[in-house]
């Protein structure tokens, strides 16, 4: 069964603090892995799909990579706007998610 | 960037009555539309499957009569909720899945439907 465990659950940074979330999965099959940023009562809003171990992908603050076995989302000088829930999910048969990191940015 | 809507946003609506939610992909072609729910401080939970003129494919214990889902075209699929309950309310969440050629899938969400039955 496609499995994917995302940690922390809960991270809280200072401005500036720069921190790493990560997502470790089992799947059979992968056909892409996918970074999510969630804001409380919207949709999740696609940040990068990853297809092969190696990966990298950026975007302003963010950069996202990928092994065999894991992802990691970069988050390098946070500001407080990038305050969010992060899901990661795997793509094989169905789309997989995980539970989420939820990321707080202090000022 | 792809845009998938929902509409509508928010519904409230009375125990018994039947509630459609749209999904649409905007500018691009959806191979493969999935409908997913979400609870408070929860990751989303997919439902179903829905392939344009195929019977939707749904997750294990979720009720195919009760949650009925037509995907009309590349562009549209619809979610009725029939005969709501109060244990229906929940945040419903569509995404459509876009092929790029020589590179692979990508899948694009909605901004989710937030139910509400009283």
């Amino acid at each position: 069964e496609d499995q994917v465990t995302q940690s922390p659950e809960a991270l809280r940074l200072q401005e500036g603090e720069s921190s790493s979330l990560n997502c470790s999965y089992t799947v059979s099959g992968l056909r892409g892995l996918f970074w999510y940023r969630q804001d409380p009562g919207k949709g999740p809003e696609f940040l990068f799909t990853l297809y092969s171990a190696g990966e990298e992908k950026e975007k302003e603050r963010l950069k996202a990579t990928l092994t065999k076995k894991e992802s990691f989302l970069h988050i390098t000088a946070p500001k407080p706007e990038d305050s969010a829930t992060y899901l990661c999910a795997v793509l094989s048969e169905k789309l997989v998610f995980g539970k989420g990191t939820k990321l707080t940015v202090n000022p | 960037g792809a845009v998938v809507s929902q509409h509508p946003s928010r519904v409230i609506c009375k125990s018994g009555t039947s509630v459609k939610i749209e999904c649409r992909s905007l500018d691009f072609q959806a191979t493969t539309m999935f409908w997913y729910r979400q609870f408070p401080k929860q990751s989303l939970m997919l439902m179903a499957t829905s392939n344009e003129g195929s019977k939707a494919t749904y997750e294990q214990g979720v009720e195919k009569d009760k949650f009925l889902i037509n995907h009309a075209s590349l562009t549209l699929s619809t979610l009725t909720v029939t005969s709501a309950h109060p244990e229906d309310s929940s945040f419903y969440i569509c995404s459509a899945t876009r092929r790029l050629a020589g590179v692979g899938d990508t899948q694009y969400f909605g901004p989710g439907t937030r139910l509400t039955v009283l």
